[in-house]
């Protein structure tokens, strides 16, 4: 049982390159959620998807997209890469998505973009 | 829209001591849920402590008791007899309990333990 798994753990993107995250989980969870963590700012929500089949934005939607492949899969893509872009991102689900549910939390991707 | 306020942005405290962290949060409604949650140096974020607003009674966890204060809008964490492994950053998280509310956070603490 890994939980919740995040494909790579680190990246270097030059401005303008693309690149998707990947994240499984096999809780069999039917909510899925990307965050980003800057410095200062503690954990912003950019996409999640309530259940298979749905996807919606959350706070920092912009210069993201998002794919439910399936239930166990949620990738996050950044098109075009910018500097502000450079973040820790996260991959999170829980069993549903009402409010007390749990998210368990991957170990997260570090990504550059210069 | 909701807000987390985490004011100390660092803390420490000798091991075998007990530490409170503070959070307060901004909300119109009544129903909600509040997290504490854990991220040491490995980055994995960990659910600490989940407190459930219509729930007077605050809960606890081994080590960790919160104290909730729905009025003032306060809920902090307490870590009795601190550990080395309670060094991390500690994020306080809420959460309404209706349609499509997300998770907001606050903006982390950073606990130091102090052999």
């Amino acid at each position: 049982n890994a939980g919740v798994t995040q494909t790579p753990k680190f990246q270097v993107l030059k401005t303008g390159q693309s690149m998707t995250l990947q994240c499984a989980q096999d809780m069999n969870h039917n909510s899925m959620y990307w965050y980003r963590q800057d410095p200062g700012m503690g954990l912003r929500l950019i996409y999640y998807s309530a259940s298979e089949g749905t996807t919606d934005k959350g706070e920092v939607p912009n210069g993201y997209n998002v794919s439910r492949l399936n239930k166990r899969e949620f990738s996050l893509r950044l098109e075009s890469a910018a500097p502000s872009q450079t973040s820790v991102y996260f991959c999170a689900s829980s069993p549903l998505f009402a409010g007390g549910n749990e998210q368990y939390f991957g170990p997260g991707t570090r990504l550059t973009v210069t | 829209a909701q807000t987390v306020t985490q004011s100390q942005p660092e803390m420490s405290v000798q091991e075998a001591e007990t530490v409170t962290l503070s959070c307060t949060y901004d909300t119109s409604e009544s129903d909600y849920y509040l997290f504490w949650y854990k991220q040491p140096p490995s980055r994995q974020m960990i659910l600490v402590i989940r407190q459930e607003a219509y729930k007077q009674q605050n809960a606890t966890e081994n080590r960790f008791s919160v104290n909730f204060q729905k009025a003032a809008k306060s809920f902090s964490l307490k870590i009795s007899d601190s550990q080395l492994g309670d060094a991390a950053m500690y994020f306080c998280a809420y959460r309404a309990n209706f349609g499509n509310e997300k998770l907001t956070f606050g903006t982390g603490t950073r606990l130091t333990i102090i052999p």
